[in-house]
């Protein structure tokens, strides 16, 4: 079936630096890819999408390309700051005769220190 | 445009009883879809409706069982609550076309259930 590895948290940066949080999927088809944030208290909001192989998603910053031949979908961001502290989980999407359903990964806790 | 939006807020419940969740879709979407979300743990795929039938379901048991409404709102209902119930619970709508790829799921803000 299909599923989501994520990267274990907790990830703990300072301000300004580099983030790679690493995502890799395993899946039947060709599924799209997400990620979504959720900040404390709040349900989620996405974040990004990639829905074929080699496509980029980018949104404030972040990135992330859908690798076919790696099964990966890392998401990147060059200059981190405090309020990209939350939880980050990556997703699958998939379609079969209709049903659609998102597979998540177990989430990374980013806490960015000023 | 109003979002996605779910009630109660926080819940808290007894072992053995029974609980309806809510969820209004963002306008203009046909398709509800429902997540638990345990402490620490991603979102698991309970069930999703789509023109008030269900339309695929996650592993959960019969006793997790939902509605959708004409104007494409939501319940979740779950019968003989467990302990290991106690989670967020999310609704997502969004607006099912026929393109091949699963449409954006717009998230609600959860409710929390605690069961004890």
């Amino acid at each position: 079936g299909n599923s989501v590895t994520q990267m274990e948290g907790p990830v703990t940066l300072s301000e300004e630096a580099f983030l790679t949080i690493n995502c890799t999927y395993t899946a039947t088809g060709y599924p799209s890819l997400f990620w979504y944030v959720q900040y404390p208290g709040e349900g989620l909001q996405l974040l990004l999408k990639a829905t074929k192989a080699d496509d980029k998603g980018s949104n404030k910053g972040f990135e992330a390309t859908y690798r076919k031949e790696t099964t990966s979908f890392h998401l990147e961001k060059g200059s981190v700051q405090v309020s990209d502290s939350a939880v980050y989980f990556c997703a699958l999407g998939w379609t079969n005769f209709g049903n659609e359903k998102l597979t998540f990964g177990t989430g990374t806790r980013l806490t960015i220190i000023p | 445009e109003t979002g996605v939006t779910q009630s109660p807020t926080h819940l808290i419940k007894t072992r053995g009883q029974q609980v309806t969740l809510r969820c209004s879709s963002q306008s203009g979407h046909n398709t509800v879809s429902w997540y638990q979300q345990a402490l620490g743990q991603g979102p698991q795929f309970i069930f999703q409706y789509y023109r008030e039938e269900e339309n695929g379901r996650g592993n959960f048991p019969p006793r997790f069982s939902g509605l959708q409404f004409p104007n494409y709102s939501s319940e979740l209902n779950v019968n003989a609550l467990e302990l290991d119930d106690s989670a967020l619970y999310l609704c997502a709508s969004s607006n099912r076309v026929a393109s091949g790829r699963i449409s954006e799921q717009f998230f609600g803000p959860g409710t929390r259930l605690t069961v004890l």
